[in-house]
């Protein structure tokens, strides 16, 4: 089976602009969660879907948010990019609740 | 609250030497432990799940609900061991996928 892919893998943008990351899970999987890893913090989780439904959620702003479609594709979007914002945004995967398969990541740098 | 501690952010040993990466964890309920690890340039991926109580690439970690630690052992380190390890905890009671992860030990095993 094909890992779970992330898209852009790289990515630069400014302060007050938004972006949106997506996340491509195991063929068959239907949870997709996220988190945010830098060097201070290590790895955050921000929140997971479930069958198109958000099952979880971190303790981050609201100008993070998610989704997930019919295909368990999943996008998240930061809207008023912060400098502190900076950071490898992973998302893993996996059937239900069982073992997470992690993809390669989007780093996105906020200037 | 919910937490994981790795005490050590770097751990450097010879080849051959024996190998300890310590976790804590602080968690009410009866957590499930995990440890991933990140090769240089690689993804993060499951090293050992405690529920599973294998060894893999010769790496053992027992659960001991009463010290509330889930410490990685090896008793012979190799080069090409050396990594980023993550100690991370998964509520147990929770229908999620959600991982609550330490701030991680780089494992660093000199020839």
């Amino acid at each position: 089976k094909a890992g779970v892919t992330q898209t852009p893998r790289y990515l630069i943008k400014t302060r007050g602009q938004q972006v949106t990351l997506s996340c491509s899970p195991i063929s068959g999987h239907r949870s997709v969660s996220w988190y945010q890893q830098t060097p201070g913090q290590g790895l955050q989780f921000l929140f997971e879907y479930f069958s198109e439904t958000q099952r979880n959620k971190g303790n981050f702003p609201g100008r993070f948010s998610g989704r997930q479609f019919s295909n368990s594709r999943s996008e998240m979007n930061v809207s008023t990019l912060e400098l502190g914002d900076s950071a490898l945004y992973l998302c893993a995967s996996s059937f239900s609740t069982e073992t997470q398969y992690f993809g390669p990541g989007t780093r996105l740098l906020v200037l | 609250a919910q937490r994981v501690t790795q005490p050590e952010k770097l751990l450097s040993v010879f080849k051959g030497a024996p190998v300890e990466l310590k976790c804590n964890y602080s968690y009410s309920g009866s957590p499930e432990l995990f440890w991933y690890v990140q090769y240089s340039r690689q993804r993060l991926q499951l090293l050992l799940r405690h529920i599973s109580r294998e060894s893999i690439k010769g790496f053992t970690a027992d659960l001991n609900k009463g010290e509330t630690s889930f410490h990685l052992k090896k008793p012979f380190a190799q080069e090409e061991d050396s990594a980023m390890y993550y100690c991370a905890l998964k509520p147990g009671s929770s229908n999620t996928g959600k991982l609550i992860f330490g701030q991680g030990t780089t494992l660093q095993v000199k020839p």
